[in-house]
């Protein structure tokens, strides 16, 4: 049970933002939110985590809402190279385990 | 500092050969998570170890898989008697931590039972 819920695929435009968004509705006060994504034909990749403060990186800017049942992964210039499954992930307890739902399936046009 | 790394990177079996499944995890890392991913399927997790132990095993199968974490060298992944379901692409990931860290990838064993 990945206890999260993502759209099945989303499109964009090269060069423009893209915010996927992610329902965690059930979590919990000390579960953090982890993004992931894979690449055709590759493992997969950390993206992004957060607990409940927005967080940046280089990657990826993460946006949690303020009573943490959801949250949303910004890129902020969608490249022809993003194109992946783009994995919204709950970390409960203590093991590190990730939980991988179906995903979000982005295609980014030129 | 090398990633985490996977060997073979593709393996072919007869059904009823064991394949042994090889993950050296980022040096410093002693965390192991095993996932399987079916053809057209998502990551499923298998089996998280550390040192000498296995932690969470809830995810593999309860008959041929078995998972060990040796105080010295890789980690291992072994199938015993493989069958054509057992096709898939078998990835490893490690990590320093716990849930407050990131965990690397590598890049997978494409497993082919023919």
């Amino acid at each position: 049970d990945a206890k999260t819920t993502q759209p099945n695929s989303m499109e964009s435009n090269e060069e423009e933002p893209v915010h996927l968004p992610c329902n965690h509705s059930t979590i919990s006060g000390t579960d953090y939110i982890h993004w992931y994504r894979q690449l055709p034909s590759q493992g997969p990749e950390y993206v992004i985590h957060g607990l409940t403060s927005n967080v940046n990186n280089r990657m990826a800017s993460l946006a949690i809402a303020e009573d943490r049942k959801s949250s949303t992964l910004i890129l902020h210039r969608a490249t022809l190279r993003d194109a992946a499954v783009y994995y919204c992930i709950r970390i409960s307890g203590n093991t590190g385990k990730l939980i991988f739902g179906q995903g979000t399936t982005l295609q980014v046009k030129p | 500092n090398a990633g985490v790394m996977q060997n073979p990177r593709h393996l072919v079996r007869r059904r009823g050969q064991e394949a042994r499944l090889r993950c050296s995890p980022m040096k410093g890392h002693s965390h192991v998570y095993w996932y399987r991913q079916l053809p057209e399927e998502g990551l499923k997790f298998m089996v998280y170890l550390q040192k000498e132990n296995i932690i969470d095993e809830s995810g593999m199968p309860k008959e041929r898989f078995s998972a060990e974490f040796p105080k010295e060298g890789p980690s291992i992944l072994r199938i015993q008697q493989v069958v054509r379901g057992d096709s898939a692409a078998y990835f490893c990931a490690s990590s320093p931590g716990a849930r407050d860290t990131e965990a690397f990838f590598g890049q997978g064993t494409r497993l082919t039972v023919v």
